[in-house]
């Protein structure tokens, strides 16, 4: 089934360590985000990238980073996770390049809950 | 900068009655596409609706229609005969003209929990 997949599902991990959230898309977007949920904030944009190469930062990037070494793969690292960063994480993709289908696909969304 | 706002964290519609959400939005571009997502407990992003700024007729999609007011920056969402599965979390989402920007966001606001009561 074409979409978008993100793992792990839910994560607890420790302060100070390192993590990746995977995501990939099946349906050759050019276009790529992350974002955070957090109560009563709506969706924040972390980072985004518009084409495999490029990325830029949204809202809130401070203490993540992103990478695009293709146009199917958008990983998010937390390089030393604190309590702040417990949230759900989305990533997203679209067709920027579509008159037509303009939304945003989401992904089933990380748990991730720093302790 | 983009920005989206709900000024309504919480509403309630009974059963088969029709609720209004509220949006509002600021932006000092002409071309732009907006939206309305939805997300039920699952915590899946389930799209709604969709309006393009350029576009002077209010889009509508079975039961959910919009009221796009341009010169007010106001984008509401009208669910009419609300049912027991439109309870969600409900986002409204700007998103830039693409084709006239060098970069591609899609930026949303805080979200209004819709409730339906029996």
């Amino acid at each position: 089934i074409a979409g978008i997949t993100q793992a792990p599902t839910s994560q607890i991990l420790a302060a100070g360590r390192r993590m990746t959230l995977r995501c990939t898309q099946d349906m050759r977007h050019n276009a790529m985000y992350w974002y955070r949920q957090d109560l009563g904030l709506g969706l924040r944009l972390i980072h985004y990238s518009n084409t495999a190469g490029t990325t830029g930062k949204g809202e809130v990037p401070d203490g993540y980073s992103v990478s695009r070494a293709n146009t199917d793969d958008f990983p998010l690292t937390l390089a030393s996770a604190v309590p702040s960063q417990t949230s759900v994480y989305f990533c997203a993709s679209s067709d920027s390049r579509s008159m037509m289908n303009t939304e945003a696909f989401f992904g089933q969304g990380t748990r991730l809950t720093v302790v | 900068a983009q920005t989206v706002t709900q000024s309504q964290p919480e509403m309630s519609v009974q059963e088969a009655e029709t609720v209004t959400l509220s949006c509002t939005y600021d932006t000092s571009e002409s071309d732009y596409y907006l939206f309305w997502y939805k997300q039920p407990p699952s915590r899946q992003m389930i799209l709604v609706i969709r309006q393009e700024a350029y576009k002077q007729q209010n889009a509508t999609e079975n039961r959910f229609s919009v009221n796009f007011q341009k010169a007010a920056k106001s984008f509401s969402l009208k669910i009419s005969d609300s049912q027991l599965g439109d309870a969600a979390m409900y986002f409204c989402a700007y998103r830039s003209y693409v084709m006239k920007t060098s970069y591609d966001k899609v930026i949303f606001g805080p979200g209004t929990s819709l409730s339906v009561i029996p």
